[in-house]
């Protein structure tokens, strides 16, 4: 199956703790996007790679950093000096077009205790 | 002004009914505009594109009006299964890639 997967479903977090989420995808898409969503809402880019060892911030950059060493993977890494880190987070790809449709994965919801 | 904006609803419908409702966008440049679904505690998922003509795919119809820079959407003969909240997305460039802009959503409660 082909397709975007993002682990774990559910993450709790103490606070001061960093936490990595992942996000693999065999589609061949050479661009991959994070996202956050909160209640109310429209999903707000964290970071995005458009090829491999190459990423850019997004709007809401601060506190979080990434890294994209391979085509299929773009791990997210929330750090301790994200300040209200609780949310729904979107992994998403897309081949590298203009208006190119994306492709989201299913989640990680985070809970900072 | 938020680039992107939706009524949040929520549309309560009856099953069988039609209903339509609207997204705008304040980038007069955009060039690309998608319609999601996105079901509760679940990630979006492509509904369709919107083309400049307009297009329908099955019960849902999109319409673009750049006019008055919004789109529609339309479903046709409301099903159980239709109730979810419904993303628009708009592309704001044609130069690059683009980074898309998403709307808040609007909530769609189909009732038997």
């Amino acid at each position: 199956d082909g397709g975007i997967t993002q682990s774990p479903k559910y993450l709790f977090r103490k606070e001061g703790q960093n936490v990595t989420l992942s996000c693999e995808q065999n589609l061949n898409h050479d661009a991959m996007y994070w996202y956050r969503q909160d209640p109310g809402q429209g999903l707000r880019l964290i970071y995005y790679s458009q090829i491999v060892n190459d990423f850019q911030k997004g709007d809401i950059a601060e506190g979080y950093s990434v890294s994209r060493e391979k085509k299929e993977s773009f791990p997210l890494t929330v750090t301790s000096a994200q300040k209200n880190p609780t949310a729904f987070y979107l992994c998403a790809s897309s081949k590298l077009a203009s208006g190119a449709t994306q492709y989201f994965g299913p989640g990680t919801r985070l809970t900072v205790l | 002004r938020k680039e992107v904006e939706q009524d949040p609803g929520p549309f309560n419908v009856p099953e069988g009914a039609t209903v339509a409702f609207n997204c705008t966008y304040s980038n007069s440049a955009s060039q690309s505009f998608f319609w999601y679904r996105q079901d509760c505690r679940k990630e979006p998922k492509l509904l369709m594109s919107v083309y400049s003509s307009g297009n329908e795919d099955g019960r849902f119809t999109a319409q673009l009006n750049r006019a008055s820079q919004y789109i529609s959407l339309l479903i046709r003969d409301s099903k159980l299964s239709d109730s979810a909240t419904y993303l628009c997305v708009v592309n704001p460039k044609s130069d690059s890639w683009g980074k898309l802009q998403f709307g808040a959503g609007t909530q769609v409660v189909v009732t038997p």
